[in-house]
């Protein structure tokens, strides 16, 4: 089975904050992505990289950054944190394209 | 712009009955489309998947119906169960490996 990986499970940090949230899969997929949940809008594209040093803007990429220096770990960057960033944070990987992505459990990231 | 659309926010019905979830897209060159299962504090998993060269894919309760013509998109769980209760999000991506969601669908099966 995959296994898909969040650092943590919930996160609480104040605006202005440099946020870091990591995500590690366990099956050499070459493919990663980072998502935001929020409630009426479904899962929203934030970046992703189909390879290593590797990545590419999702739909809203604006606020984030991401690092992906080995295969299996990909970071998502909150450069400066604001309260608009409180969200759900999903990670997924996938081995190649048009075959389905699976997920880690998120984070509930809170910005006060 | 949503690409995907669920327009039924919640869906209820009782145990044993069929479900039927819609989902419609605007995309044209999407040509895989997904099906995902999310329960609360857990992440979304994989459900069934179909691509654009067919119309109907099964597996076991869970079938799924692609309508080219009409960019719609259909899952039938049968016979529901209790344990179907959940958020069901539909995707759908072109030949990239970017999925575009719609905005799920709570579905509440009763006892």
């Amino acid at each position: 089975d995959v296994k898909v990986t969040q650092s943590s499970r919930y996160l609480v940090k104040r605006t202005g904050e440099k946020v870091f949230l990591e995500c590690v899969q366990d099956m050499d997929h070459e493919n990663m992505f980072w998502y935001r949940q929020d409630p009426g809008l479904g899962l929203r594209l934030i970046y992703f990289s189909y390879d290593v040093k590797m990545k590419e803007k999702g739909d809203i990429p604006e606020g984030y950054s991401v690092s992906r220096e080995k295969k299996e770990r990909f970071s998502l960057i909150l450069e400066s944190a604001s309260t608009n960033q409180t969200s759900m944070y999903l990670c997924a990987s996938s081995f190649d394209s048009n075959q389905p992505q699976h997920f880690g459990d998120g984070t509930r990231l809170s910005i006060l | 712009d949503q690409q995907v659309k669920q327009n039924s926010p919640s869906l209820s019905v009782q145990e044993g009955r069929i479900s039927i979830l819609n989902c419609d897209y605007t995309n044209s060159m999407f040509d895989y489309f997904l099906w995902y299962k999310k329960y609360p504090a857990e992440g979304p998993t994989f459900l069934i998947s179909i691509s654009s060269i067919k119309d109907k894919n099964e597996d076991g309760r869970f079938t799924v119906f692609l309508n080219k013509s009409a960019k719609h998109l259909s899952l039938h769980i049968v016979p529901s169960q209790p344990g179907d209760s959940a958020v069901y999000f539909c995707a759908a991506s072109e030949v990239d490996y970017k999925l575009s969601f719609g905005a799920g669908t709570t579905v509440t099966v009763r006892a």
